[in-house]
């Protein structure tokens, strides 16, 4: 079965620094990879996504995150962070499900702050 | 383009009262609908999945139903609320034939008291 972990629970960055996320996941084949972002009390809004082909992919609000096969990670990175991109990432392998469909297995999340 | 609702956005019910949330799908025909919840401080748990009216797979045993009565609409019911069914519902779509991606609704925070 697929897993996902994210180990680092909180992040705390200035405004303006760099940021990694870390993401490794387990997954028998070609992973489908996506990283979500989540604001207190709202939804997943989807960030970028990983299915094939180039292995640095880019996503809304300046993020980017690097498919690395040989070390099962798959880290977002954002060169300057904005006070408004304090929020809870998740990053998200995707499987096949028997009958049709997909299934999406989450990491715990990483809660980012931003110090200003 | 698409949009997903959920209601009620918020919901306070006693331990023992039944549940019914409701989701629907705008823009799009036939879409893979999921639900899924999130306990305070976890990720999300895949609860039930559907790829056609009618069609629900449930991932986890509990004390949950889930129904899709019309190719839009997803809805998760219990007959008794638990304590530990509280926490953030959410529910997605999927266009099955275009990529593997879902995409979220708002939710619903659930606090069974």
């Amino acid at each position: 079965a697929q897993s996902v972990t994210q180990p680092d629970i909180h992040i705390t960055v200035s405004e303006g620094a760099s940021l990694e996320l870390r993401c490794n996941y387990s997954y028998g084949a070609t992973p489908y990879l996506f990283w979500y972002v989540q604001s207190p009390g709202q939804g997943l809004q989807l960030l970028l996504k990983y299915f094939s082909g180039d292995t640095l992919v880019q996503g809304i609000k300046g993020f980017e995150a690097e498919f690395k096969r040989s070390q099962s990670s798959f880290n977002l990175r954002k060169p300057s962070v904005h006070w408004s991109d304090a929020a809870e990432y998740f990053c998200a392998v995707g499987a096949l499900l028997t009958g049709g469909g997909n299934k999406l297995t989450f990491g715990t999340g990483t809660q980012l702050k931003v110090e200003l | 383009s698409q949009t997903i609702h959920q209601w009620p956005a918020t919901l306070v019910q006693p331990v023992g009262s039944p549940l019914s949330l409701e989701c629907t799908v705008e823009g799009t025909s036939n879409p893979n609908l999921y639900w899924y919840r999130q306990a305070a401080g976890r990720g999300l748990q895949l609860l039930f999945y559907s790829v056609g009216i009618g069609q629900i797979s449930s991932e986890v045993p509990q004390n949950l139903s889930a129904s899709r009565p019309q190719d839009r609409q997803f809805i998760l019911s219990s007959k008794k609320l638990l304590l530990s069914d509280s926490g953030f519902y959410l529910c997605a779509w999927r266009d099955r034939v275009s990529t593997d991606t879902q995409y979220f609704g708002p939710g619903t925070r659930l606090t069974v008291l």
